[in-house]
């Protein structure tokens, strides 16, 4: 089976400061890996990705996230947080092996300040 | 032009009725998805089709059943509604390939059983 876990409900940080959303996963096979940013009364939007090869990927709006096999973990990063980001993060998972079934953690949400 | 478009955006029913919620895709994608998402913002998948062919059905009561005329459409069903049914219910698709695309999800249907 596979999981995915967002340790923190809330993450709270300052605009202009850095900001990490943690995630880490269990899959039996090779993990596909997504970030997906959820505004109020709106429909998920895909952030990034990580397929294969560099370990840090860059997506949209500044974010980048770097996979860590070892510690099967994929943290959502970016260097300075702006208002607008505030929003809800979910981490996803899909085993190719699993009829390419995704799995979603249960979310953060993020909230930075002025 | 919208991706992946759901109709009706709200809907408020009675405990009992049997109700559909529409979703449409332009995007020329072989997978769509059905996912709920509760009062917790916990985010589920209930159903997966693959060019009109069910390859996902998670642990839904029966009286949910999903319908996919064509590869561009997934229709909900929903029979006997229940308080408990009351939440958001995503539609999303993607290109099937190998595993590696990302999903496109629609706006959402916020479902309110009274």
């Amino acid at each position: 089976a596979q999981s995915v876990a967002q340790p923190e409900d809330q993450v709270n940080v300052a605009e202009g400061n850095p900001l990490t959303v943690k995630c880490t996963y269990s899959v039996s096979g090779n993990p596909y890996l997504f970030w997906y940013v959820q505004y109020p009364n709106r429909g998920l939007q895909f952030l990034l990705k990580y397929i294969t090869g560099d370990n840090l990927v860059k997506g949209s709006y500044g974010f980048e996230a770097e996979f860590n096999k070892s510690q099967t973990s994929f943290h959502l990063k970016k260097p300075s947080a702006l208002v607008s980001d505030s929003a809800l993060y979910f981490c996803a998972v899909r085993d190719v092996t699993n009829a390419g079934k995704s799995t979603f953690g249960d979310g953060t949400t993020l909230t930075v300040k002025p | 032009d919208t991706a992946v478009s759901q109709t009706p955006k709200y809907l408020v029913t009675q405990m009992g009725n049997d109700k559909s919620i529409k979703c449409e895709q332009n995007l020329g994608h072989d997978t769509m998805y059905w996912y709920k998402q509760d009062s917790k913002k916990f985010l589920k998948i209930m159903f997966s089709y693959n060019n009109k062919e069910l390859i996902i059905n998670e642990t839904v009561p029966n009286r949910f059943s999903p319908k996919s005329p064509d590869k561009a459409h997934l229709n909900l069903h929903i029979n006997s509604l229940e308080l408990g049914d009351s939440a958001v219910y995503f539609c999303a698709s993607r290109p099937t390939g190998t595993g590696t695309t990302e999903a496109f999800f629609g706006q959402g249907t916020r479902l309110t059983v009274v």
